[in-house]
Parts: structure tokens; sequence; C-alpha cells
């Protein structure tokens, strides 16, 4: 069972470069999710999606994108990094609303912007 | 605005200890969820327990109880005869009514060390 699998696991990047982060989930998850997690800060909701199509801001959306476009997939984007956006970046996905079910996570992603 | 505290950023004990780590939330509605996530260091997060506020019994699981008191919003938990595999990083949340409930508020995490 692959469950959610984020690509890459490890990126350096440039400051102002651009990439995308990739999360797929194969338990036809209709929630997904995207945060990150810092030293003392804990984890951060960047935007999240309720459905194929459908995206919403978290508390901390300034810098990112993100696209829903197929169900089993929930892209971050990153247009013109900054080095405030070095993070590990966790995926997460639940069937239904996380008071009826629990969130399944990715290994993280790591991102450094030198 | 909801917000969940774990003020015990570190815990260190010798294994067989128990321990108990502490979570402290606020919000103003009636009717809450709040979540118990264990990270290993292999970084995965991994859901451990989830407790409606209208459900007050304390949990147990094992060598893990957790103990629910509204009367002083806290959602403790404590792991009896901790074990090295305890080592992790413990994470409470509590679910987010502005988002229709479909999201989480995350505390800031208690990394926990259990040495042989």
């Amino acid at each position: 069972n692959a469950g959610v699998t984020q690509t890459p696991k490890f990126r350096v990047l440039k400051t102002g470069q651009s990439m995308t982060l990739l999360c797929a989930q194969d338990m036809n998850h209709e929630y997904m999710y995207w945060y990150r997690q810092d030293p003392g800060m804990g984890l951060r909701l960047i935007h999240y999606s309720v459905g194929e199509g459908t995206t919403a801001k978290g508390e901390v959306p300034d810098g990112y994108n993100v696209s829903r476009l197929k169900k089993q997939n929930f892209l971050l984007g990153l247009e013109s990094a900054a080095p405030s956006q070095t993070s590990v970046y966790f995926c997460a996905s639940s069937y239904l609303r996380p008071n009826t079910g629990e969130l399944f996570f990715g290994e993280g992603s790591r991102l450094t912007v030198l | 605005a909801q917000k969940v505290t774990q003020a015990q950023t570190e815990i260190s004990v010798v294994e067989k200890e128990d321990v108990t780590l502490d979570c402290v939330y606020e919000t103003r509605d009636t009717t809450y969820y709040l979540f118990w996530y264990k990270q290993p260091p292999s970084g995965e997060l991994v859901f451990l327990i989830r407790r409606n506020s209208f459900d007050e019994q304390n949990e147990i699981s094992g060598r893990y109880s957790w103990n629910f008191q509204k009367s002083t919003s806290s959602f403790n938990f404590t792991i009896t005869a901790s074990q090295v595999v305890d080592s992790a990083v413990y994470f409470c949340a509590l679910i987010d009514p502005n988002s229709g409930y479909s999201t989480l508020t995350f505390g800031k995490g208690t990394m926990l060390l259990v040495s042989p």
C-alpha cells in the first residue's frame, strides 16, 4: 500500500527559482492538505482541498499556489522561492472530514532555499 | 480564535518511567474534536486518537492513556512504562470549525526522548 507519496523527498533551490511538490494518494480520499513544519513552530497549514477542483487557503498561504486537477493528486507550487520557505513540507489526506476520519501523512519533503 | 498549547518542548525520561504530555486548548465552540499524532524519527505523522467534546471518558490503549478534562481545557497523554520506541515528537491538534471542520490546528509539539 503506497498511501500518501510525496515527491521529491529532498530539494535545494536558489532564491527566485520555482518548483512544484507533488502529493499523490491512492486511497480515494476527498480531502488533501499541505503543511509545513519548522523548528519550534509545529505544523502549519498552507493550503487544503476538500475535493477535486477545489482549493482553499490555510494559515500560511503566501508564496504558495496549489492545484487539485485530479482527485488523487495535490500539487504545491513555489513560483519564486525565498529562504523563508526553507522547511519540511508534509502532505496529508483523509477520506472524510477529520472529525470522522484520520489524516494520513506522507513522509515529508525537505526543501532548502539558498 | 483556536489555539493549542503544548508547553513542554522536550521531555527526557529513562525507559520504564511513566510520562505525561500536556495539551491545553482554546476554542469558543461547544462541539469540537481533539487529536494526538506521533511523529517518529522517520518523519511520517501517525494518528493516535480522536476525541469529541461530548465524550469525557478517559481512554486507554495498551500503555497509552488520555485524560480529557473540559473544565481545564486539557487533553493530556500519558505513556506508562515508556520504551525507547516511544521516542518521537507528539502533536496535539484541534479541529477548526471555521473551515467547516475540514482542517486541524496543531500545537507546536513535544519531543519525547526515552533513553535505555
